[in-house]
């Protein structure tokens, strides 16, 4: 099916455990981002990806980390997952047109984490 | 940076009723905003977007937003709010010149009740 996917939808996991979350679009747009939101905080952006192979930090960055070997997957690993990192985390792209910067991000239904 | 408030955590409005989600923002140079709306347990839809033209800004939904430059506003509005509009909606903001970043607000939580 056309558009954006993530998985898994729901994932507990342990404090130290590694995780990972999938990302998936079948747009080919040029730009990945992955957010955190998290309540009185609204999304916060942790990385994003421009093209493949071309990722870049945002505002939230420590203890993640991703990947973009192709343009319609953005992985976000959680390296050694903390209780901080418990959150609603949403992935989302946009298209490049003349530069990119009025073209509307579309999100993926979000993956649910709970570090226990 | 880029910035937007959003200065109301929550908004109750009667089913019928006009619905004014309100957002300022700061940016230097042009600003490019956007509007969205998250149901429960949902990912962030996106509602409409000024990049340049005519101040008014009609959308999904029947919803419309009102770029303000003096004020550095972009108020999302609806002449009769549903129940259904009951929803978190996220003001956000790019800045011109290719970077490709949103800065959102808080979000604000509207209840229409019916």
């Amino acid at each position: 099916d056309a558009g954006i996917t993530q998985s898994p939808r729901y994932k507990i996991t342990e404090t130290g455990r590694q995780v990972t979350l999938m990302c998936h679009q079948t747009w080919s747009h040029s730009y990945m981002f992955w957010y955190r939101q998290d309540l009185g905080h609204g999304l916060r952006l942790i990385y994003y990806s421009a093209a493949a192979d071309i990722t870049d930090k945002g505002e939230v960055p420590d203890g993640y980390v991703v990947s973009r070997s192709k343009t319609e997957n953005f992985p976000l690993t959680l390296e050694s997952a903390t209780r901080s990192q418990t959150s609603v985390y949403f992935c989302a792209s946009s298209e490049s047109l003349g530069g990119g910067a009025g073209s509307e991000q579309f999100f993926g239904p979000g993956t649910r984490l709970t570090v226990l | 940076a880029q910035s937007v408030a959003q200065p109301e955590d929550q908004v109750n409005v009667a089913e019928g009723n006009p619905l004014t989600v309100k957002c300022t923002y700061s940016v230097s140079g042009n600003p490019y905003l956007f509007w969205y709306v998250q149901y429960p347990n949902r990912g962030l839809q996106f509602l409409l977007k000024y990049i340049t033209g005519d101040n008014l800004v009609k959308g999904s939904y029947g919803f419309e937003a009102e770029f303000n430059k003096s004020q550095t506003s972009f108020h999302l509005k609806k002449p009769s709010a549903l129940v259904s509009d009951s929803a978190l909606y996220f003001c956000a903001v790019r800045e011109g010149g290719g970077n490709n970043r949103l800065a959102f607000g808080k979000g604000n939580q509207v209840v229409v009740i019916p």
